[in-house]
């Protein structure tokens, strides 16, 4: 069974970038039936997705983040990642790590998360 | 953009039937997919590809797709049911979620 665990700065200043990592264990990032994701729930308010990667390159993000983010894997340490600058009050969020199955007899759906990772935006 | 849209709340009494709508733009054209979420949880898939149960959840849970509507339904809803749910679909590679219902069963 995967396991996928965030780790990264529990508070960043406005205008910084959020830098936060994807540990995974149980399987592999470099499947080719998987897109690694990262979502975020605002405090009070309800998911939202923020982008994915795959193996091949192939990657897509929010049409309200896309300026602000980058999804890149990282094959030797297993493991993905999420930069999104320039940050405000407003990216204050729990940040999960997730795994979406796409292609022949998968989900199409986000089928693991991580437990999630609170980041503050706060000077 | 694509919206998909939920009631913010449903109540329903214990051994009831809930069902919890979500609706988008010709919805029934795509998959839809649900997950449910506890306070302090990270979330968890219960409904994919409209009506499709993930191994342990319980057959309570149930969905359909048609339309512009996509509907979680949870028959004999137990007190342990009481979460957030989301529908989510994809739309041109990217993810939409609902803004999400409170489930109350009291």
């Amino acid at each position: 069974q995967v396991q996928l665990q965030e780790s990264g700065p529990g508070l960043v200043k406005p205008s910084e970038t959020l830098s936060l990592i994807c540990t995974v264990s149980g399987g592999s990032v470099t499947s080719e039936r998987y897109y690694w994701s990262w979502i975020r729930r605002p405090p009070g308010k309800g998911l939202e997705w923020i982008g994915h990667i795959h193996y091949s390159g192939s990657r897509n993000s929010s049409p309200s983040l896309k300026s602000r983010v980058s999804v890149s894997l990282d094959t030797s340490k297993n493991q993905f990642s999420l930069r999104l600058n320039s940050v405000t009050a407003a990216d204050t969020a729990v940040y999960y790590c997730g795994r979406y199955c796409s292609g022949a007899g998968c989900s199409l759906a986000i089928d693991d998360w991580g437990q999630g990772t609170l980041v503050t935006v706060s000077s | 953009s694509y919206e998909l849209t939920q009631p913010p709340s449903v109540s329903v009494s214990p051994g009831q039937t809930a069902s919890i709508t979500c609706s988008g733009d010709e919805l029934g054209d795509k998959y839809a997919c649900w997950y449910q979420q506890k306070p302090g949880l990270s979330p968890v898939l219960v409904i994919y590809q409209d009506n499709k149960r993930p191994s342990g959840i319980p057959e309570r849970f149930s969905g359909s797709n048609s339309g512009n509507t996509a509907t979680l339904t949870i028959s004999g809803t137990q007190a342990m049911d009481e979460a957030d749910f989301y529908c989510q679909t994809w739309v041109s590679g990217t993810a939409v979620f609902g803004g999400g219902t409170k489930l109350t069963v009291l």
